[in-house]
């Protein structure tokens, strides 16, 4: 149990174009996903929370127009990179906690490239 | 601002010996508390996760935690290669609702 699924595992982009990277619960509903950035050799950086059905939470120092998230059900979150441009790559991971639970479980993370 | 420190390492300990992995937290109102292990290249694990002082045991893990102290552990009895990863201490609010809050990690390296 507790699957999370996230699509795709790895993309390459355009310098300028847009992104979506898509964050699944397979077996449970997810009441809050959280959507983090890791870059090489640092740790799990919070980008931003996001409840079912209601705007997502940015972390400061997130731009909220350039990383958009949108949580339309309890088993989908998608957050897309807006304007990519070179800084943006890195590791993108979400996470998805259960109706009940404190535990948060982790999906594969999408690995951006932009060119 | 909430804050969860660990010790960065590296951490070296040889093949079936135990590895301390330490954490502290600065929020007093910490409900939850966990462990999850991070393989290079991949995305966190969930290994343990401990909610009342004292110890609590899966396997060759052992996660203790001391409140008063705002002080968290992870012991791995019997380190094995494959144990070699980084270790990332994690937090949560009061509530199922509050986000959690991730430490820098510790990397440890099991030396065959």
């Amino acid at each position: 149990g507790a699957v999370v699924s996230q699509h795709p595992s790895w993309v390459i982009c355009k310098s300028g174009t847009s992104v979506k990277i898509e964050c699944r619960s397979l077996d449970f509903q997810a009441t809050t996903m959280f959507w983090y950035r890791q870059f090489p050799k640092q740790s799990l950086m919070l980008m931003a929370t996001s409840n079912e059905g209601s705007k997502a939470t940015y972390e400061q120092g997130v731009e909220k127009d350039k990383f958009l998230i949108n949580h339309a059900s309890l088993t989908l979150s998608t957050l897309t990179v807006t304007s990519a441009h070179p800084e943006d790559s890195s590791f993108y991971i979400c996470s998805a906690r259960p109706q009940g639970y404190t535990e948060a479980f982790f999906g594969q993370g999408t690995r951006l490239t932009v060119v | 601002q909430k804050e969860v420190e660990q010790n960065s390492g590296p951490l070296s300990v040889p093949e079936g010996a135990i590895a301390s992995l330490n954490c502290t937290y600065s929020d007093r109102v910490s409900q939850s508390f966990f462990w999850y292990r991070q393989y290079s290249g991949k995305s966190p694990e969930l290994i343990m996760s401990i909610y009342s002082n004292g110890d609590k045991e899966d396997g060759r893990f052992t996660a203790q935690l001391n409140k008063a102290s705002q002080y968290v552990s992870l012991l791995i009895r019997d380190s094995q290669p494959s144990d070699s990863a980084t270790y990332l201490c994690a937090v949560n609010g009061e509530t199922s609702y509050d986000k959690v809050i991730f430490g820098p990690g510790t990397s440890l390296s099991v030396i065959p």
